[in-house]
């Protein structure tokens, strides 16, 4: 049971390119999101999904896009990525109404644009 | 909206001192409270929760007391170690729908052996 599952570690952009950042859970959740963290502002929401074909926007969701066509995966896309844009980013999942009802995060990607 | 406010640090302890982390929170209705921590290099691991005004978690030594009146969640452990040495985050949820988790922004401590 490898919990939840991030790739890659670290990622180094250029301004304008895009790429996915990849999360993975095999805990069999059905709630995903997606979480990013700036020095002395905590963690904000991006995007999140409550199930395999539903998304919605969190606090933060401009310049990212998300997808959920399984239940374990849920990428996260840069379609043109901006220096503002670097940050370490965090995967979450998390079962509702199970006994522990807790979210388990991801070990993180921090990424840098340049 | 729902916010958080916590202290800011670095919080510096020498091993087995008394730690306190404030936290306090804005919210309507009545949120969970929870502290997570992130150890370097790793993500965030729950590390006690409540759901209710006057619940106290506790876990590994760590308590919090959801005070309503105050709405406060402040973190103590009696007897700090080395290994604590970590990020603590205050958090709130929401009880409706997805319950999307708003997060203080971090409390950095040290603990000097």
């Amino acid at each position: 049971n490898a919990g939840v599952t991030q790739t890659p570690k670290f990622q180094v952009l250029k301004t304008g390119q895009s790429m996915t950042l990849q999360c993975a859970q095999d805990m069999n959740h059905e709630y995903m999101s997606w979480y990013r963290q700036d020095p002395g502002m905590g963690l904000r929401l991006i995007h999140y999904s409550v199930g395999a074909g539903i998304t919605d926007q969190g606090e933060v969701p401009n310049g990212y896009n998300v997808s959920r066509s399984t239940t374990e995966d849920f990428p996260l896309r840069l379609l043109s990525a901006a220096p503002s844009q670097t940050s370490v980013y965090f995967c979450a999942s998390r079962e509702p109404g199970s006994r522990t009802d807790t979210q388990y995060f991801g070990p993180g990607t921090r990424l840098t644009v340049l | 909206g729902n916010s958080v406010t916590q202290m800011e640090g670095p919080v510096t302890l020498s091993e087995e001192a008394f730690l306190t982390i404030n936290c306090t929170y804005t919210a309507t209705g009545y949120p969970s409270l929870f502290w997570y921590v992130q150890y370097p290099g790793e993500g965030l691991q729950l590390l006690l929760k409540a759901t209710k005004a006057d619940d106290k978690g506790s876990n590994k030594g760590f308590e919090a007391t959801y005070r309503k009146e105050t709405t406060s969640f402040h973190l103590e452990k009696g007897s700090v170690q080395v290994s604590d040495s970590a990020v603590y985050f205050c958090a709130l949820s929401d009880r409706t729908g997805f319950q999307k988790l708003v997060f203080g922004t971090g409390t950095r401590l040290l603990v000097s052996p």
